[in-house]
């Protein structure tokens, strides 16, 4: 069945920028995903990106998609603290139907 | 106005009762979504609801059942609740076919005693 697999910790300084990788393994994937959860807090989509392209940026986010490898990565520039969270990546076949999570990446950004 | 809501927030109750969480969207989407969230915090899809189908991961005990009155509202009902029921259960919300993201409530934090 489809996987997502991510690194489950990422520990990193105020300033520095944080690079959170993401695989998976459905080759139909066509929508990826980024969303971040805060403690307590429900699913915020950071940003999504589709199989026919290779690189997204928005502000302080880019992700790069190596869609050969199945390979995913989310890179904040100018981590602040307020970026501590849980990262997920997640993807789906097609728009607007059931998206499957990877564990989730914790991210701590120290100052 | 919140985009997906769900009710209550948080809800403690003994193992064997029957519970129900609700969930509404206003966004108009056609699919609406149950997820699960164990204490590892790891997400997985429980139910996918349109109008046209409903979709259940083979994994979700029969226990649990989504029970939509109308095309804004999907509940998630649970009978004879066990421990490992507690967890905590996102409701979402999407348009099929469109190149929209899925809209999350703020999670219901379910504590089986």
């Amino acid at each position: 069945g489809e996987d997502v697999e991510q690194s489950l910790f990422l520990s990193v300084r105020e300033g520095d920028s944080s690079v959170i990788n993401c695989t998976y393994t459905d080759s139909s994937s066509t929508y990826l995903y980024w969303y971040k959860q805060e403690p307590g807090a429900g699913l915020q989509l950071l940003t999504y990106i589709f199989s026919n392209m290779d690189m997204k940026q928005d502000q302080r986010l880019t992700v790069l998609l190596n869609k050969k490898d199945k390979h995913l990565s989310l890179r904040i520039a100018d981590t602040q603290t307020g970026d501590s969270a849980i990262y997920f990546c997640a993807e789906s076949e097609q728009a607007g139907t059931a998206l499957i999570f990877g564990k989730g990446t914790t991210l701590s950004v120290s100052s | 106005d919140t985009a997906v809501s769900q009710t209550p927030k948080y809800l403690v109750t003994q193992m064997g009762n029957d519970k129900s969480i609700k969930c509404e969207q206003n966004l108009g989407h056609d699919t609406m979504y149950w997820y699960k969230q164990d204490s590892k915090k790891f997400l997985k899809i429980m139910f996918s609801y349109n109008n046209k189908e409903l979709i259940i991961n083979e994994t979700v005990p029969n226990r649990f059942s989504p029970k939509s009155p109308d095309k804004a509202h999907l509940n998630l009902h649970i009978n004879s609740l066990e421990l490992g029921d507690s967890a905590v259960y996102f409701c979402a919300s999407s348009q099929e076919g469109q190149n929209t993201e899925a809209f999350f409530g703020q999670g219901t934090r379910l504590t089986v005693v």
